[in-house]
């Protein structure tokens, strides 16, 4: 299948720092990429859907001045967590669709944010 | 709003035997259905897609789809230990083609 990349795969952060996690699509190109957060025994949460050359779309609730999304190429999304603090501690996952007529999405490994 | 419903867990089966995993969908819209299977720690691993009704057979998975009854199920067949997991059903809808988890159910296939 498709192979979608993520790094870090962790990070460990003080509280009020920002943190970039990016996501890149190895062997496609992807004018959406999705951004996803999931907490210890639930399931995963869209937060916004990430659009090349436009600006993303955020779900319900979640903050976009707070999750910055930028779509800088068809291969390539990133999140920044801005003035991170302890409740933004999850594990965030992006994938990316394949338009290989299936639009299927594949996942990328995700990031482990823990905030301090 | 949409929502997908999977069976409660957890789910134990013996080695060897058929695990049957249950998803219902409220959107009608919904076009594409995925079974993604998730490891402790680990991001969703795709292992099925339907688009159709009727089954899909892949080694020893078998989805099912039925779009009038908004239903959807996964069978494990001669499930292993390696198939303990959490199985998380995603119909897909709109123009961006966004999934929608359900909570997921939690596999443990007893050696």
């Amino acid at each position: 299948g498709a192979v979608v990349s993520q790094h870090p795969s962790r990070v460990i952060c003080k509280s009020g720092t920002s943190v970039k996690i990016e996501c890149r699509s190895l062997d496609f190109q992807a004018t959406t990429m999705f951004w996803y957060r999931q907490f210890p025994k639930q399931s995963l949460m869209l937060m916004a859907t990430s659009n090349e050359g436009s600006k993303a779309t955020y779900e319900q609730g979640v903050e976009k001045d707070k999750f910055l999304i930028n779509h800088a190429s068809l291969t390539l999304s990133t999140l920044t967590v801005t003035s991170a603090h302890p409740e933004d501690s999850s594990f965030y996952i992006c994938s990316a669709p394949w338009k290989g007529g299936t639009d299927t999405q594949y996942f990328g490994p995700g990031t482990r944010l823990t905030v301090l | 709003q949409k929502e997908v419903e999977q069976n409660s867990g957890p789910l134990s089966v013996p080695e060897g035997a058929i695990a049957s995993l249950n998803c219902t969908y409220s959107d009608r819209g919904s076009q594409s259905f995925f079974w993604y299977r998730q490891y402790s720690g680990k991001s969703p691993e795709l292992i099925m897609s339907i688009y159709s009704n009727g089954d899909k057979e892949d080694g020893r998975f078998t989805a099912q789809l039925n779009k009038a009854s908004q239903y959807v199920s996964l069978l494990i067949r001669d499930s292993q230990p390696s198939d303990s997991a959490t199985y998380l059903c995603a119909p897909s809808s709109g123009s961006a083609r966004q999934l929608t988890f359900g909570s997921g159910t939690q596999l443990t296939v007893l050696p």
